[in-house]
């Protein structure tokens, strides 16, 4: 069964700090990892990855993908207040998406 | 327009009820999904439709009954539900490869209706 495994679950630190966020995974036919940030009610979407070693980047926020090790990082650098949220990473295998359990991250100023 | 509306936003239901669930977007998308995500835990897929056809029923109990009468609505009707229902039930949307008919990762969520079932 296709599995997505994130960590830590929940995290605190403080405003300016830089994070960063684990995904581990085992899905059968990979073809895509793609990481959600969830405030409130919606999940939006914030980087979809495909192939190693190739660093995605998007302002403060930047990811990476490692197929051999089957795992990606999401790092959050000078985290502000407004980051906190749930991080939620999902894994594309053959047929449907699977979302791994979230990390739980909170700003504090 | 990106957006995925979803109403209503909160619903309180009585276990005998029938209600409907909501689902808008005019991104074209042809493919549109409904999830299920409980305090604390990840969405869990329940149903995707493709092209107005239901591709996909994650074995979800006859009491949640999925209908697309067009490319750009999906609903979700109610009847006869539990407590353990009592959920946040978001809508997404995603295109669908022409010629595979596969479904593009990349979705687009509603903010969710938040379902209470006493």
């Amino acid at each position: 069964e296709d599995k997505v495994v994130q960590s830590p679950l929940s995290l605190v630190v403080h405003e300016g700090d830089t994070v960063t966020l684990n995904c581990s995974y085992e899905v059968t036919n990979f073809r895509s990892l793609l990481w959600y940030k969830q405030e409130k009610k919606a999940p939006t979407f914030l980087f979809m990855l495909t192939s190693s070693g190739i660093e995605k980047k998007s302002g403060r926020l930047s990811s990476i993908l490692d197929k051999k090790e089957l795992f990606s990082i999401l790092n959050i650098t000078a985290t502000q207040t407004g980051d906190s949220a749930i991080y939620l990473c999902a894994v594309k295998g053959a047929q449907k998406l699977v979302f791994g359990q979230g990390t739980r991250l909170t700003i504090n100023p | 327009d990106t957006e995925v509306t979803q109403t209503p936003k909160h619903l309180v239901m009585g276990m005998t009820n029938k209600k409907s669930l909501k689902c808008e977007q005019h991104m074209g998308h042809r493919a549109m999904y409904w999830y299920k995500q409980k305090a604390k835990k990840p969405p869990e897929l329940m149903f995707v439709y493709s092209y107005e056809k239901l591709s996909i029923n994650e074995s979800v109990p006859s009491r949640f009954s999925p209908e697309c009468p067009n490319s750009s609505l999906l609903n979700l009707h109610l009847h006869a539900l539990q407590p353990e229902d009592s959920a946040l039930y978001l809508c997404a949307s995603s295109q669908v490869a022409t010629g595979t008919g596969a479904f593009n990762e990349k979705l687009f969520f509603g903010s969710g209706t938040q379902l209470s079932v006493l």
